[in-house]
């Protein structure tokens, strides 16, 4: 069994400003990582994720995130967030391999200010 | 990339009465659909896997009675929510996975259905 941990709730920063926000992993196996956006009643989009190979991956709206295997994380990255970013968002782990049933973690509101 | 509709988008039920909600994958075949419950600032809890064919699985603590999955054809999932009560509203979320592709890594998300119990 696999859990995610993501220890911000909320994360409030002003616009243009750079963000980071955490997810933490633990698993016994080989996992893929992934990052969902949510918006107020939507579905999830996924933003990025990593499966193997390069441990750094990016979205095409300019959010990277880093792979570390040793430290067991999978932290999202912004260097310049926009209003439109405003979002809450899902980091998800599954078993590399296995039957693929995501285990999410409890989200983190990101809150853009102007 | 593959295209999940979730319908309806948003409900109002008496509470008593029983609702449906429609999984659909749009432009590819998913032996496997997941529904998931959101409560509010809350992760997704997953509830059941629906298998096209078979019964669904249900997790620990879901009513299977009460939460009753239909997976009829590979592009279809049915959610219904049988003599529902105020505690059953919340944001329902379902997500199918691709059959055939090769890693099969991963499940594409409807938009979500809001139910409101009165």
């Amino acid at each position: 069994a696999q859990s995610v941990t993501q220890l911000d709730s909320q994360v409030p920063v002003f616009e243009e400003a750079p963000v980071e926000l955490r997810c933490n992993y633990s698993s016994s196996v080989s996992v893929y990582l992934f990052w969902y956006v949510q918006y107020p009643n939507q579905g999830l989009q996924l933003l990025l994720k990593y499966l193997s190979g390069s441990t750094l991956v990016e979205s095409i709206n300019g959010f990277e995130a880093e792979f570390n295997k040793s430290q067991t994380s999978f932290h999202l990255r912004k260097p310049s967030v926009h209003i439109s970013d405003t979002a809450e968002y899902f980091c998800a782990v599954s078993e590399s391999g296995g039957s693929y049933i995501p285990t999410f973690g409890r989200g983190t509101s990101l809150i853009v200010h102007p | 990339g593959a295209v999940v509709s979730q319908h309806p988008s948003r409900v109002i039920c008496k509470s008593g009465t029983s609702v449906k909600i429609e999984c659909r994958s749009l432009d590819f075949q998913a032996t496997t659909m997941f529904w998931y419950r959101q409560f509010p600032k809350q992760s997704l809890m997953l509830m059941a896997t629906s298998n096209e064919g078979s019964k669904a699985t249900y997790e620990q603590g879901v009513e299977k009675d009460k939460f009753l999955i239909n997976h009829a054809s590979l592009t279809l999932s049915t959610l219904t929510v049988t003599s529902a009560h105020p505690e059953d509203s919340s944001f329902y979320i379902c997500s199918a996975r691709q059959t055939g592709t090769g890693g099969n890594t991963e499940a594409f998300f409807g938009q979500g259905t809001r139910l409101t119990v009165v």
